[in-house]
């Protein structure tokens, strides 16, 4: 398989729990971009990453929210002292062009 | 920063009918992608189609096409010969030039229910 891969696929937490989440990008994509997802609602932007650098960072992402992609190639996303209304799908996405090609998600449900 | 509408939170279709999604966004960019994606239920976002803005010519894949009115800002999807397969909620997602280079934000999408 040589889609995005994210890993894991599901995770329950309680509230003030650390998680962490893995993305696996296509290998060839330079760029790599998280976005939340929340119920009936459309992805929102997050992060990017072209390489190893981090370029830019939305507004939701409080301090609590850490990414890092060493290296350039895969990619974390740690969210420090879980609240409930964390509760979402993180998709995280690569591209080379300009088509971004996302994995599968990650469902965080915060107890 | 870009906005993105779409007006239809629901619509259906009969299969092989043809349906048509609507969208609207705001950018101050010159330079940028739109998409249409779709997402099945409990599975990963596909992309659709896609369209340069600089192209006048409207693009189309297959069953798919789109109507582009850069003036008017606006980026409807037509699917033609619907298909069980294409329930799925839709969405519309420019994206971001200069140093958000490849950002989409997306709208709040359509869900599409083919009925056989």
């Amino acid at each position: 398989d040589t889609g995005v891969s994210q890993d894991p696929r599901h995770k329950i937490t309680k509230r003030g729990q650390n998680v962490t989440f893995r993305c696996d990008p296509i290998s060839e994509h330079n760029r790599l971009y998280w976005y939340r997802q929340t119920l009936g609602q459309g992805p929102e932007f997050l992060t990017y990453f072209q390489n190893e650098a981090q370029l830019e960072k939305s507004r939701l992402l409080s301090d609590r929210f850490s990414a890092e992609r060493p290296k350039g190639s895969f990619s974390t996303l740690e969210i420090q002292r879980t609240e409930q209304g964390d509760s979402a799908m993180y998709l995280c996405a690569s591209s080379f062009g300009n088509e971004q090609f996302f994995g599968p998600g990650t469902r965080l449900t915060v107890l | 920063a870009q906005t993105v509408t779409q007006s239809q939170p629901e619509m259906s279709v009969q299969e092989a009918e043809t349906v048509t999604l609507s969208c609207t966004y705001d950018t101050s960019e010159s330079d940028y992608y739109l998409f249409w994606y779709k997402q099945p239920p409990s599975r990963q976002m596909i992309l659709v189609i896609r369209q340069e803005a600089y192209k006048q010519q409207n693009a189309t894949e297959n069953r798919f096409s789109v109507n582009f009115q850069k003036a008017a800002k606006s980026f409807s999807l037509k699917i033609s010969d619907s298909q069980l397969g294409d329930a799925a909620m839709y969405f519309c997602a420019p994206n971001a030039g200069g140093t958000s280079y490849g950002k989409l934000t997306f709208g709040q999408g359509t869900i599409l229910t083919v009925h056989p």
